[in-house]
């Protein structure tokens, strides 16, 4: 099976431009968290959801968003991109995101604002 | 407010000794669990083990076990003959129930193993 994805793995966007990261969960989870790790940092929560509604919402200006699709796969969206918007996107799928769920995670993508 | 902290920047081990990884948490819900992950260079997050704020017992899973130590909030990683391939940054997490949405990680400690 495979585990969670995420595309595109590197990108590199100029200061002001929109990015939109893409994850696929493993098969049967119905949870997609969105995580932002900043280089020499623990990872900072952005979103979680479920079943397609937003469960959970971390400290992010509205400049982030997301969805989740019937297929639970999900996409971040983040506008006016800032310098400080260069980080690691890690997502992360669990079967209801709570309780004893462990969390899988995906290689990330890395995003860096010039 | 729920805290995660990791007091060990970095850690050089020598092969085949045991390592102790320490994490101090905070929180004031009765309900939480306990999470580490490694990261390697690569970049992805690995699930190691989970301990619950209710189980008796630490948690074990295979080389790595939780030293879980509720009355002083700590939540230490033990990892038992360490390997090469154990080279990595490991961070301590934590959901607490009643915000049962995100993770709190902490800050990391980059664990070195020399040959």
């Amino acid at each position: 099976d495979a585990g969670v994805t995420q595309s595109p793995t590197h990108l590199i966007k100029t200061r002001g431009q929109q990015v939109t990261l893409r994850c696929s969960p493993i098969s049967g989870h119905k949870s997609v968290s969105w995580y932002q790790q900043v280089l020499g940092q623990g990872p900072q929560f952005i979103f979680q959801y479920y079943e397609k509604e937003e469960r959970g919402r971390g400290n992010f200006p509205d400049r982030f968003s997301a969805r989740q699709f019937p297929n639970y796969s999900s996409e971040l969206n983040v506008n006016a991109l800032l310098l400080g918007d260069s980080a690691l996107y890690l997502c992360a799928s669990s079967p209801e995101g709570r309780g004893r769920d462990g969390y899988t995670f995906g290689s990330g993508t890395r995003l860096t604002v010039v | 407010a729920q805290k995660i902290t990791q007091t060990q920047p970095g850690m050089f081990v020598q092969e085949k000794e045991a390592v102790t990884l320490d994490c101090t948490y905070d929180t004031s819900d009765p309900s939480y669990g306990l999470f580490w992950y490694k990261q390697p260079s690569s970049g992805e997050m690995i699930f190691l083990i989970y301990q619950g704020s209710y189980d008796q017992q630490n948690a074990t899973e295979g080389r790595y076990s939780l030293n879980f130590q509720k009355a002083r909030k700590s939540a230490n990683l033990v990892i038992s003959a360490s390997q090469l391939g154990d080279s990595a940054m490991y961070f301590c997490a934590m959901r607490a129930y009643s915000s049962a949405s995100k993770i709190i990680f902490g800050s990391g400690t980059r664990l070195s193993i020399r040959p």
